[in-house]
């Protein structure tokens, strides 16, 4: 199972809007409505943002959305924050029965 | 309030065996499949494997790479899952986070063990 196919890293000034797709296939991404995105911080662990290709956890602010197009998904960060720059991995359920992750996107806040 | 927690890690030498547990808390553990992702130094998450629930069977997946190596069971009513690593080798070498498995993803993550294989 490859992994998804991520941008390496996408920055962005504060306030504005930056887009990290996740590119997989018609077994994985482009399949299911089961692609998640989450955020690492250094020396953390990850933290689900996004889950069902568009849904947010209780607590996760509304500046993180989602969707999905084909076999590629994406995750748009409004409003961009100092806080946001992380690490951002999407993850997808495969018609394998089993689950792949992106390849990471470093978020870089200028 | 859900919460993972993970043991076992250290240092190992290749050949050698370690096993991790994931003490959980918070949920009713059986009603969940739980993960084992690891994270090498400066690289991306790998799933290792995950293990179904009482009603999925409790059966397992594992990723190629340690398929035969690695062996993940739960102890239900201890809420306790494990990840038992035979043979390790040098490319092991991981920070392995416990999760649980929900709505086609990962919700709720440990904060991970260190497991460093060398001679």
């Amino acid at each position: 199972q490859s992994a998804l196919t991520q941008p390496a890293s996408v920055s962005g000034s504060p306030g504005q809007s930056i887009t990290i797709s996740c590119t997989g296939t018609s077994s994985d991404v482009g399949g299911y409505n089961y692609v998640s995105w989450y955020q690492q911080h250094p020396g953390k662990a990850p933290k689900r943002m996004i889950y069902e290709v568009s849904n947010r956890p209780s607590g996760v602010s509304n500046r993180f959305s989602g969707s999905k197009s084909g076999n590629t998904a994406s995750l748009t960060i409004s409003g961009l924050q100092a806080e946001d720059e992380a690490d951002y991995y999407c993850s997808s359920y495969t018609s394998s029965n089993t689950y792949v992750f992106g390849t990471g996107t470093k978020v870089t806040v200028l | 309030e859900v919460q993972l927690v993970e043991s076992g890690g250290g240092l190992v030498q290749p050949g050698r065996s370690l096993r991790l547990s994931c003490t959980a808390s918070g949920f009713t553990f059986g009603d969940y499949a739980m993960s084992w992702v690891r994270q090498a130094p400066g690289k991306g998450l790998e799933l290792v494997g995950f293990i179904r629930s009482r009603t999925y069977g409790g059966t397992t997946e594992y990723a190629a790479s340690v398929k035969g190596r690695f062996t993940i069971s739960r102890d239900n009513s201890k809420s306790i899952a494990y990840l038992q690593m035979n043979n390790l080798k040098t490319e092991d070498t991981a920070v392995y986070f416990c999760t649980r498995v929900a709505a086609g993803g990962f919700d709720y993550w440990g904060q991970g063990t260190l497991v460093t294989v060398s001679s």
